[in-house]
């Protein structure tokens, strides 16, 4: 069990590209989240994914987000037409299945649009 | 208003002391409770969980739960260097999503 991985730690881009971030989770989990950190916030639920199907989306998920996780292991966060307001942590967490299994997160993917 | 409020601090204590750090919400479907550490650059990592009202312990670490008041509390005994980091309180209900609080900063000083 090496915890949940995320890459790239950290990603620079500029206003309008997209940028796509990949999440690993903790192997035995099938559920997996994502979540968006600003300095000095708490991490704010993006969406949440049980096995490959993503049965859960913020309202904060605009339409230029979307995140995948196709064979129900590892998850894609991809952002269209980036903005400055983008920049954030992108956190991925995953827990295991029952009535409740506490959230193991990843360290980030930083993300900086300039 | 939000429905978790944590002071954001930031809080500085000598070692040894004990620190509390406190949450107040207002879902009252909120029904699990989660106290995560964050050191700088890092992801949040689980501290403690516990389910309705309620102690728990774990080594140094106390969580309370007082649902009839909406607070919860996580009191760090002999407070340590290493304890320095941002807290942060959690709460979910029947849903997915996990409710945070802003983080509060803690120092703890040698």
């Amino acid at each position: 069990d090496t915890g949940v991985s995320q890459n790239p730690r950290h990603k620079i881009t500029k206003r309008g590209q997209n940028v796509t971030f990949r999440c690993d989770p903790i192997s035995e989990h099938n559920r997996l989240y994502w979540y968006r950190q600003t300095l000095g916030q708490g991490p704010e639920f993006l969406t949440y994914f049980q096995n490959e199907a993503q049965l859960e989306k913020s309202r904060l998920l605009s339409d230029r987000f979307s995140a995948e996780r196709p064979k129900g292991s590892f998850s894609t966060l991809e952002i269209q037409r980036t903005e400055q307001g983008d920049s954030a942590m992108y956190l991925c967490a995953s827990s295991s299945v029952g009535e409740f299994s506490p959230l193991h997160f990843g360290n980030g993917t930083r993300l900086t649009v300039t | 208003q939000k429905e978790v409020e944590q002071d954001p601090g930031p809080l500085s204590v000598p070692e040894g002391a004990i620190v509390s750090l406190n949450c107040t919400y207002s879902n009252s479907a909120f029904q699990y409770f989660m106290w995560y550490r964050q050191y700088s650059r890092k992801g949040p990592e689980l501290l403690m969980y516990t389910y309705s009202s309620g102690n728990k312990e774990d080594g140094r670490f106390t969580a309370q739960v007082d649902k009839s008041s909406k607070y919860i509390s996580l009191f760090i005994r002999d407070s340590q260097p290493s304890d320095s980091a941002t807290y942060l309180c959690a709460m979910m209900g029947s849903g997915y999503a996990l409710n945070f609080g802003k983080g509060t900063s803690l120092l703890v000083t040698p």
